[in-house]
């Protein structure tokens, strides 16, 4: 078991450009959370998928933003138009049901300048 | 909706001292309650997690009890050393989706 894994870890972009990152779960989790942290604050729900269903979104992720989960398995979460606010580490986190544990990845520190 | 209160930091100790770090909560239904830790460099971790009320949590010499008569779950370590130096995050769970609400963190730093 290798945890989770995300890629890339650092990314620097412009603003207006479309940027994508991955998410590799723990291989017999079925759920998959993203998380957006800022400085200085806690991490905050953004989606979920069980499976390859993307079950809940969050008011916090805007038109701009797409995730899917295709095979039930890695997921990608995509920010369109990137704007300087966007700016902040992305997590994810998976586990294998209700009450399980969440297990979270590195994440995915996102600059836009 | 779900909220979760963290005491304001940071946090500066000296080895050896005792560690209190307060958390509150408020939600709907019947959460669990975690506390997970960021090392210098690191993902975020459960360090402990609670899901009943008068439940107790422990690892690692840290334990948070559970209550629910105060809405509250605070961390407690008897004797602090330099490698706790972490940020530290209360979070609750609820529902079926199990997302989680996190508190704003708080940076401990022991100093030897």
């Amino acid at each position: 078991d290798t945890g989770v894994s995300q890629d890339p870890r650092h990314k620097i972009t412009k603003r207006g450009q479309n940027v994508t990152f991955r998410c590799d779960p723990i291989s017999e989790h079925n759920r998959l959370y993203w998380y957006r942290q800022t400085l200085g604050q806690g991490p905050e729900f953004l989606t979920y998928f069980q499976n390859e269903a993307q079950l809940e979104k969050s008011r916090l992720l805007s038109d701009r933003f797409s995730a899917e989960r295709p095979k039930g398995s890695f997921s990608t979460l995509e920010i369109q138009r990137t704007e300087q606010g966007d700016s902040a580490m992305y997590l994810c986190a998976s586990n294998s049901g209700s009450g399980e544990t969440q297990y979270f990845g590195p994440g995915t520190r996102l600059l836009v300048l | 909706g779900n909220s979760v209160t963290q005491m304001e930091g940071p946090v500066t100790l000296s080895e050896e001292a005792f560690l209190t770090i307060n958390c509150t909560y408020t939600a709907t239904g019947y959460p669990s309650l975690f506390w997970y830790v960021q090392y210098p460099g690191e993902g975020l971790q459960l360090l402990l997690k609670a899901t009943k009320a008068d439940d107790k949590g422990s690892n690692k010499g840290f334990e948070a009890t559970y209550r629910k008569e105060t809405t509250s779950f605070h961390l407690e370590k008897g004797s602090v050393q330099v490698s706790d130096s972490a940020v530290y995050f209360c979070a609750l769970g609820t529902g079926a989706n199990s997302k989680l609400t996190f508190g704003k963190g708080i940076t401990l730093s022991v100093r030897p």
